[in-house]
């Protein structure tokens, strides 16, 4: 177990429609990583905050978006779904500022995505 | 561009032999590298990290090596057990940018 909640673990919705993605990090990780990964795909990189606030962004769609609350939860939220966002969708945390200061990465169970 | 690649997609070995998985990567700036194992339903766990000061580090029946002449990692599972059967991936941990991922080798073992 890394100590990483993502919730729910799977989710089933259709087209045109928005869902939110939970995140609890790591007791004391400051930073959250969203990840997309589609089937035979490796792992994409969406977006990173660090104690709240935007710290990276990577191939987010102008559809998604995501925060950190104070209390450090992050979600990622997704609308005007289209087929091709079915994917696992994994969060996950580091204590610091990740890439910048060489940490590695816990994840979390992902989130399973189908749109119908 | 993003270029951690992974030489095979696939990798079958015997029970009880020894495993290795081979990774490229082209950012000679990247100081940091971590591999990282994904079983079936399950979120990628961290196995084994080296920086770029080191060539070799060893874990339990791991070990990561470093060659930063030719750009390449590697990770060796000594004594494959069925446990170990997962998608690998090694991920480049270029400094002050996010962390990049390969495409992933699915390590198959035959009993």
């Amino acid at each position: 177990d890394s100590g990483v909640t993502q919730t729910p673990k799977h989710l089933i919705t259709a087209t045109g429609q928005r869902v939110t993605l939970r995140c609890s990090p790591r007791s004391g990780d400051l930073s959250v990583y969203w990840y997309q990964q589609s089937l035979d795909q490796g792992l994409q990189f969406l977006i990173q905050y660090y104690n709240g606030e935007e710290r990276a962004k990577g191939n987010i769609l102008e559809r998604f978006s995501a925060q950190q609350f104070p209390d450090l939860h992050s979600e990622l939220n997704l609308s005007s779904l289209e087929l091709g966002d079915s994917a696992l969708y994994f969060c996950a945390s580091s204590v610091g500022l990740g890439a910048q200061t060489n940490e590695k990465l816990f994840f979390g169970s992902g989130t399973q995505l189908s749109v119908l | 561009g993003e270029s951690v690649g992974l030489h095979l997609p696939t990798l079958s070995v015997q029970e009880g032999d020894n495993s290795i998985i081979n990774c490229a990567y082209s950012n000679s700036a990247s100081d940091y590298f971590i591999w990282y194992k994904q079983e079936s339903g399950k979120g990628p766990q961290f196995i084994i990290d080296i920086r770029s000061n080191m060539d070799k580090r060893q874990g339990q029946r791991v070990t990561v090596l470093l060659n930063k002449t030719v750009k390449h990692l590697s990770l060796q599972i000594a004594a494959t057990q069925p446990g170990d059967s997962a998608v690998y991936f090694c991920a480049e941990n270029r400094r002050a940018q996010k962390l990049v991922f390969g495409q992933g080798t699915r390590l198959t073992i035959n009993p």
